[in-house]
């Protein structure tokens, strides 16, 4: 079936360093790819996604590249800050099912 | 982006009690919409899909009998935890789905249910 796999946390990283954290898939079809940030506390917010092979999705200073010949989205940043601080959350939708499958998510801590 | 509410935003209640938890969307329709449970420190994990005007479709492992599903109106869904229990406490995040060709969902703020 579907999956999501995601580089494990936590992520530590003073601030304005360069973030990447990896995410791979396997999907039937050309599903969509998302990233998701969740604040402590909060619910999920969209970040970016992208729907078709080498979109890049873009927001808040975050990327991330489709990549069918890789199956990866891997989320980059080139600065991060404090602010930055979250879970993040690799996903895909439109695959084998209709139901978004996430992957088990990624801490990221900033430090200053 | 879309935005998606919910409330309460906490609740706590006792042992035995139910609790409805709405969402809603608040600036567009959604025919579907879904609730999710998230365990500290883990990944959330779908319970059920709520179409409007019709039963919800629950995941394997859930008790549809327990956790009640009502989707009313297109952009409303209501999810109540009936005879709750101190290991029903977590937290329940919804999300509605945008129709078209680009189909994503968006997650409301969540909310965080205490059974004592």
């Amino acid at each position: 079936g579907d999956s999501v796999t995601q580089m494990e946390g936590p992520v530590t990283l003073s601030e304005e360093a360069f973030l990447t954290i990896n995410c791979t898939y396997t999907a039937t079809g050309y599903p969509s790819l998302f990233w998701y940030v969740q604040y402590p506390g909060e619910g999920l917010q969209l970040l970016l996604k992208a729907t078709k092979a080498d979109d890049k999705g873009s927001n808040k200073g975050f990327e991330a590249t489709y990549r069918k010949e890789t199956t990866s989205f891997h989320l980059e940043k080139g600065s991060v800050q404090v602010s930055d601080s979250a879970v993040y959350f690799c996903a895909l939708s439109g695959g084998a099912t209709n139901k978004l499958i996430f992957g088990t998510g990624t801490l990221l801590a900033v430090q200053p | 982006g879309a935005v998606v509410s919910q409330h309460p935003s906490w609740v706590i209640c006792k042992s035995g009690t139910s609790v409805k938890i709405e969402c809603r969307s608040l600036d567009f329709q959604a025919t579907t919409m879904f609730w999710y449970r998230q365990f500290p420190k883990q990944s959330l994990m779908l319970m059920a899909t709520s179409n409007e005007g019709s039963k919800a479709t629950y995941e394997q492992g859930v008790e549809k009998d327990k956790f009640l599903i009502n989707h009313a109106s297109l952009t409303l869904s209501t999810l109540t935890v009936t005879s709750a229990h101190p290991e029903d406490s977590s937290f329940y995040i919804c999300s509605a789905r945008t129709s078209g060709p680009q189909e994503t969902q968006y997650f409301g703020p969540g909310t965080r249910l205490l059974v004592l």
